[in-house]
């Protein structure tokens, strides 16, 4: 396609329970990067993957999230035993050089 | 630590009343500030890069300055069409220099 996708659009869950976030990024972009969004806050950061280097997880909140990304392109950003404080937009980005492309983002409720 | 502060947090404007938003930064060796729009329930959509102080950038109605501290994102003339969230972000030449530290976002509404 012509941009990053992500799927689903909107997921709702309960508490505790796991979810698994896709990205489907530019073709051929080798920067991916996962962000959340939360009401009134600015993006946060939360993992970068580069070609075939080991990831930078340094913006996940907690061991209950994680990601991978499988032979370079789609990304999955996994949440096990969601709580509340993890409703958020979760947001996709792929870059090739200096800037990032987004895609329109998950919006993950957690009851 | 990058650090992007984004003022006013919300702006009204009738149409055809230009106005500016402004991303005041500290960043560590900026190796450039981004603008971004976002609108409801959308990614946001790339506007402009920044690469150093002076430059300047033009998009129909919108005009993004830099200096050394700030962005200023000038708006000439708006439409209600231009009503969005402005996020601005920087990229820094520090530690995990890939990533972008965003400001909280401007919502811009443009009233007919």
């Amino acid at each position: 396609g012509a941009g990053v996708s992500q799927s689903p659009s909107n997921k709702v869950t309960e508490k505790g329970k796991d979810v698994e976030l896709r990205c489907d990024p530019i073709s051929g972009h080798t920067a991916l990067y996962w962000y959340r969004q939360s009401l009134g806050q600015g993006l946060e950061f939360l993992i970068y993957f580069q070609g075939n280097s080991a990831p930078d997880k340094s913006g996940l909140p907690s061991d209950r999230f994680s990601a991978e990304r499988t032979g370079g392109s789609v990304s999955t950003l996994t949440i096990q035993r969601t709580q509340q404080e993890d409703s958020a937009v979760y947001l996709c980005a792929s870059s090739l050089s200096t800037f990032q492309f987004f895609g329109p983002g998950t919006r993950l409720t957690v009851l | 630590e990058d650090q992007v502060t984004q003022s006013p947090e919300a702006l009204r404007l009738q149409e055809g009343e230009s106005s500016s938003l402004n991303c005041s930064y500290t960043v560590s060796g900026l190796r450039g500030l981004f603008w971004y729009r976002q609108d409801p329930g959308k990614g946001p959509e790339f506007l402009f890069t920044l690469y150093s102080a002076g430059e300047e950038k033009e998009k129909e109605r919108l005009k993004a300055t830099l200096t050394k501290k700030e962005s200023f994102l000038h708006i000439t003339a708006p439409k209600p069409e231009d009503s969005a969230t402005y996020l601005c972000a920087v990229q820094g030449a520090g530690a995990g220099s890939y990533q972008l530290t965003f400001g909280k976002g401007t919502k811009l509404s443009v009233i007919p």
